[in-house]
Order: C-alpha cells, then sequence, then structure tokens
C-alpha cells in the first residue's frame, strides 16, 4: 500500500545552518513526489514537485527511487523557512494524494 | 487570495448537531478535496470529487457527507455520527483529478464541537 513516511515531527535549526527534511515513500511504480508548505497564518501551498527539478526559495528536493527517498534539503535555513512541511505521493494511476505527517521546522535566531 | 474559499473561518457547534462547512472555487478545476488536519496526524483526505456528481470516499470518512452538485462547490457535512469532530478542515481543489495535478488550498475552517 502507498503510504508517506516523515519520521521527524518536529526540526529546529538555528539560521545559517544546513536542513534537511526527510521524506521516504511506499509505492513500486513511478511516483510523483511533493512538498507542500504552510507558513503561519498562511495557506498550505505547493512548495516544490520533482519532475519540475526546481529549487524554490533555495530547497531542493532529489527523488532517490533506490532509497525511496525524497529528502528536502537547504544549505543555509533562513529564519523565515520556519514552517509545517509536508511530503506528499502521488502518480498517474492515482486518484487522490497520499500525504506525510508532517514536520515542522524551527529556525533559530 | 481569491481561488478557493471556505466558510466560516471558525464554527462552534454543541454534540449532536450537524454542521456544514462550505468549499468554493473560481479556477475551473475538476477535482475537489476535503482533508482533515490534526496535530501530529498530518493531512486526512475525508472525501475527494473528480467531477460534478460524483464523489468518493477517503480514507476518514465516517461521520462526513458531502455533495458535488456545481463545479465550483463542494460542501462537507459533519454529522453528529462523526465521534471526534473538533478539528481543522482544509478544503483544496485541482485542475484535474489524479495524483499529479498541484492541489490548491483553502485557508481552512476550524470547528470546535462541545
Amino acid at each position: 500500500a502507498q503510504r508517506v513516511t516523515q519520521p521527524e515531527k518536529l526540526l529546529s535549526v538555528f539560521k545559517g545552518a544546513p536542513v534537511e527534511l526527510k521524506c521516504n515513500y511506499s509505492y513500486s511504480g513511478s511516483p510523483e513526489l511533493f512538498w507542500y508548505v504552510q507558513y503561519s497564518r498562511q495557506r498550505l501551498q505547493l512548495l516544490l514537485r520533482h519532475i519540475s527539478r526546481e529549487s524554490i526559495k533555495g530547497f531542493t528536493a532529489d527523488l532517490n527511487k533506490g532509497e525511496t527517498s525524497f529528502h528536502l534539503k537547504k544549505p543555509f535555513a533562513q529564519e523565515e523557512d520556519s514552517a509545517m512541511y509536508y511530503c506528499a505521493l502521488g502518480g498517474y494511476n492515482f486518484n487522490k494524494f497520499y500525504f506525510g505527517s508532517g514536520t515542522k521546522l524551527n529556525v533559530k535566531p | 487570495d481569491g481561488g478557493i474559499t471556505q466558510s466560516p473561518k471558525y464554527l462552534f457547534r454543541k454534540e449532536g448537531q450537524n454542521v456544514t462547512l462550505s468549499c468554493e472555487q473560481n479556477l475551473n478545476h475538476d477535482a475537489m478535496y476535503w482533508y482533515r488536519q490534526d496535530p501530529g496526524q498530518g493531512l486526512r483526505l475525508i472525501y475527494y470529487s473528480q467531477i460534478v456528481n460524483d464523489f468518493q470516499k477517503g480514507d476518514i470518512a465516517e461521520g462526513y457527507s458531502v455533495s458535488r452538485e456545481k463545479k465550483e462547490s463542494f460542501p462537507l457535512t459533519v454529522t453528529s455520527a462523526q465521534k471526534n469532530p473538533t478539528a481543522f478542515y482544509l478544503c483544496a481543489s485541482s485542475m484535474g483529478a489524479g495524483g499529479i495535478y498541484e492541489q490548491y488550498f483553502g485557508p481552512g475552517t476550524r470547528l470546535t464541537v462541545t
């Protein structure tokens, strides 16, 4: 069955430190992976998707099919990165998305 | 913000009462979704609709009901059968059905049942 695991509920780092939010998925087919972000008092919104291979707000994520992972990385965290981050699994054969339980990122000054 | 709206922002109800949460979108999206967001549990799918007059149960549909009579609207009713209805409810829409289209989320409705 499809499943998304985000092992960290809370991740605290200092400003300027590297950050990596982990995401592992279970799916034997060709996945579509997404990262959504929810800043305080704002709507949940798409941050990036693996197929676009973009860097958004300094964040990147590489799909590793061998490790079934889609970790979100940023070399130098900023205070404005503090938010709730959700990893989501989709695919062409899916009718819906599978969301992870989320990781709250706290960037300390 | 436009696009997808939810009302009201806060809703209070007494136990045993049904309550309907509104979700409207003007994005001309075919698919719409309802999620429940609880601390530590992420987003859990309640119901989704791929097209007008059709909808499917999600992972936690018990105690909820929906309708999709218009493309723009996907109201969610929380019935008295829902054992733990107090939560933050999010509505979303996407251009097409399936797991490849970006989902656009509403601002959410916080429901408190006492």
